[in-house]
């Protein structure tokens, strides 16, 4: 099936450093890929849907100027956590998507759990 | 809007007991359902899924219905094992998007 493929799996960073998320479709083109973010013991939450060759659609609440979302190619998606500060420590998630029959199935990274100290 | 709710956890069986783990959902259309399974520290893995009313979705044992008059999902499986201990979220997707209810972590013991 449909790889995705997240890196790195865990990172930590200094507060006021920034870190970069990369989301690969391995055997896929994706024009469009999701970015959650997972807080302990809660749901997954859509950040933002990632569009290739055009700017990120954030969802509300989410800072675009803190999450950085490129989409430079048709296999990549970039996530950059600006100023990263120990709030952001979080498990972080993207995901794209196949249309199956008009509707679609999500694949999904193996995740980054991103730890700010 | 569109919107999953699910029993909340943690639930701990026994080996080989019978599982259930409720799911209910709000849409506005006539959205695709699904499992998902997360194991410690990796990402979410599709375990089932149901695109139309009364479709029954089913995998590795579990299974669950497209329930339409009671808008629910619920999952279930005959007799679980260690193995299956992890989080378990419901969730529906809607014009390529996907809402997920707050996961409902299984602990199975020996």
């Amino acid at each position: 099936g449909a790889v995705v493929s997240q890196h790195p799996s865990r990172v930590i960073c200094k507060s006021g450093t920034s870190v970069k998320i990369e989301c690969r479709s391995l055997d896929f083109q994706a024009t469009t890929m999701f970015w959650y973010r997972q807080f302990p013991k809660k749901s997954l939450m859509l950040m933002a849907t990632s569009n290739e060759g055009s700017k990120a659609t954030y969802e509300q609440g989410v800072e675009k100027d803190k999450f950085l979302i490129n989409h430079a190619s048709l296999t990549l998606s970039t996530l950059t956590v600006t100023s990263a500060h120990p709030e952001d420590s979080s498990f972080y998630i993207c995901s794209a998507n196949i249309p199956h029959g008009g509707r679609a199935e999500a694949f999904f990274g193996q995740g980054t759990r991103l730890t700010v100290v | 809007g569109n919107s999953v709710t699910q029993m909340e956890g943690p639930v701990t069986l026994s080996e080989e007991a019978f599982l259930t783990i409720n799911c209910t959902y709000t849409a506005t259309g006539y959205p695709s359902l699904f499992w998902y399974v997360q194991y410690p520290g990796e990402g979410l893995q599709l375990l089932l899924k149901a695109t139309k009313a009364d479709d029954k979705g089913s995998n590795k044992g579990f299974e669950a219905t497209y329930r339409k008059e009671t808008t629910s999902f619920h999952l279930e499986k005959g007799s679980v094992q260690v193995s299956d201990s992890a989080v378990y979220f419901c969730a529906l997707s809607e014009v390529n998007k996907f809402y997920f209810g707050s996961g409902t972590k299984l602990n199975v013991k020996p």
